[in-house]
């Protein structure tokens, strides 16, 4: 099992909002990082740390943290969010990276 | 733009090693760590290990009996080998590219590489 833990799936209606959690124990020392990943795709960083968003990355997609939970945010969700998303950081020895087992997301 | 490009073998046996190569092209080698992550058919990704510009590595405590990563900062390219494969090693394969400063924040990925171990 892993050291971070997401809801393994998630709906949302088109154009509201969803939030998907990542919880673990490092994280109330670690940043995290959120991926997106459609079928056949690579993982696509969406957003990482406590503000940021990488270029080309809609601004619909935010992030936070409170405690050992990591969130993704999705305000005003489009049928092309529907991908599994994925959140990663350090394990709680702070050694080595894990990454949660993935939330997959469709969008009603 | 940095780019990624990865190849290596797709069809292995059982006790084969698995070798595979990650191309930087696009940007320095330097300041950075390099990863491999894998992601078995329909399941999540597992962190393999990485290493980084002077080749000091870090290996996932799962594997790191049989995975070696190393690097050629003369072709800007580095690779990873995993030895004593199993049906359980059938994945496929990405390489990614991480800052010093968080070593967590993957961006960009290789394309990816499905390897299959099969008798």
């Amino acid at each position: 099992s892993s050291e971070l833990t997401q809801d393994p799936a998630v709906s949302v209606a088109l154009g509201q909002t969803v939030r998907i959690t990542c919880q673990g124990d490092s994280l109330r020392n670690y940043f995290a990082g959120w991926y997106q990943q459609k079928p056949g795709q690579a993982p696509l960083l969406v957003f990482f740390g406590k503000y940021n968003r990488p270029a080309g990355i809609p601004d619909r997609f935010s992030g936070s943290g409170s405690g050992n939970t990591a969130s993704l945010t999705i305000t005003g969700a489009q049928a092309a969010d529907e991908a599994d998303y994925f959140c990663n950081s350090w394990d709680s020895s702070g050694n080595h990276l894990v990454f949660g087992g993935g939330t997959k997301l469709t969008v009603l | 733009q940095v780019q990624l490009q990865q190849w290596g073998a797709g069809l292995l046996k059982p006790s084969e090693t698995l070798s595979l190569t990650c191309a930087v092209y696009g940007g320095s080698f330097s300041g950075y760590y390099w990863s491999w992550i894998r992601q078995p058919p329909g399941k999540g990704l597992e962190w393999i290990g990485e290493i980084n510009q002077i080749g000091s590595t870090n290996y996932n405590t799962s594997l790191e009996s049989r995975v070696t990563i190393s690097l050629d900062t003369s072709k800007n390219q580095f690779s990873l080998n995993l030895n004593s494969l199993s049906a359980a090693d059938t994945a496929v394969y990405y390489c990614a590219r991480a800052s010093v400063a968080a070593r967590w924040r993957f961006d960009p990925w290789g394309q990816g590489t499905l390897v299959t171990v099969s008798s």
